[in-house]
């Protein structure tokens, strides 16, 4: 089984609805977060939380939210959904102890 | 401000060695990571460094000088699955990871 999970893998939505894109993970890491990716560009980082208590806005949080229900688990909400917010988005987990990360396979949003 | 900045692409053909450079502004400074992503997936973690110096894995190589806010990937005996895009990470104190925009490599026959 794959260590970082996230669903949907693709999903296609409406302007102005609610979409929630979940992650788990099973490595037992603490560290967990959100990046999008726009075609042909680096990562961009939405939200990052180091463990439940702890949530931190990244680069381009506007527009998002999250939730880190538990260790495993970190979701990412939008509101309310633009076009420009067409994007494929990943989870990522770390241990923090050598700065890697294990991304998920993605979720593919397309947004109307 | 914070950046990185890497080349769009890089071409080589199979075989050969090739470098991808990665150069950095930041604050906070803690380390250097590569990751690999193949189109249509996800990133995977090559290699790290934190301090000055070679750090080699297998046919991948990285280079760090902290000094000159400077890094490279050296890739060699290329082969045909090494094409994929390539992105310089770095350690920061005030978003944790930035990554740069990626180096997309192609490798010919």
């Amino acid at each position: 089984d794959a260590d970082v999970t996230q669903t949907p893998r693709n999903r296609i939505t409406k302007t102005g609805k609610r979409i929630m894109l979940e992650c788990s993970q099973t490595k037992g890491h603490d560290r967990m977060y959100w990046y999008r990716q726009d075609p042909g560009l680096g990562l961009q980082l939405i939200y990052y939380s180091f463990d439940v208590k702890d949530i931190n806005k990244g680069e381009i949080s506007d527009g998002y939210s999250v939730s880190r229900q538990a260790q495993a688990k970190f979701s990412l909400s939008l509101e309310s959904a633009i076009p420009n917010q067409t994007a494929l988005y990943f989870c990522a987990t770390s241990d923090g102890r050598e700065e890697t990360q294990y991304f998920g396979p993605g979720t593919r949003l397309l947004v109307l | 401000g914070q950046s990185l900045e890497q080349p769009s692409e890089v071409t080589a053909v199979e075989g050969a060695i090739v470098q991808i450079n990665c150069t950095y502004q930041t604050s906070g400074f803690y380390g250097l990571s590569w990751y690999q992503q193949h189109d249509g997936g996800a990133p995977t973690f090559l290699s790290y460094n934190a301090l000055d110096g070679l750090e080699e894995t297998g046919r991948f190589s990285s280079f760090l000088s902290r000094s000159d806010s400077y890094g490279y990937l050296l890739l060699q005996e290329l082969q045909m699955k090494d094409s994929a895009s390539y992105f310089c990470a770095v350690g920061s104190g005030t978003y944790k990871y930035i990554f740069g925009t990626g180096t997309r490599l192609k490798v010919l026959a």
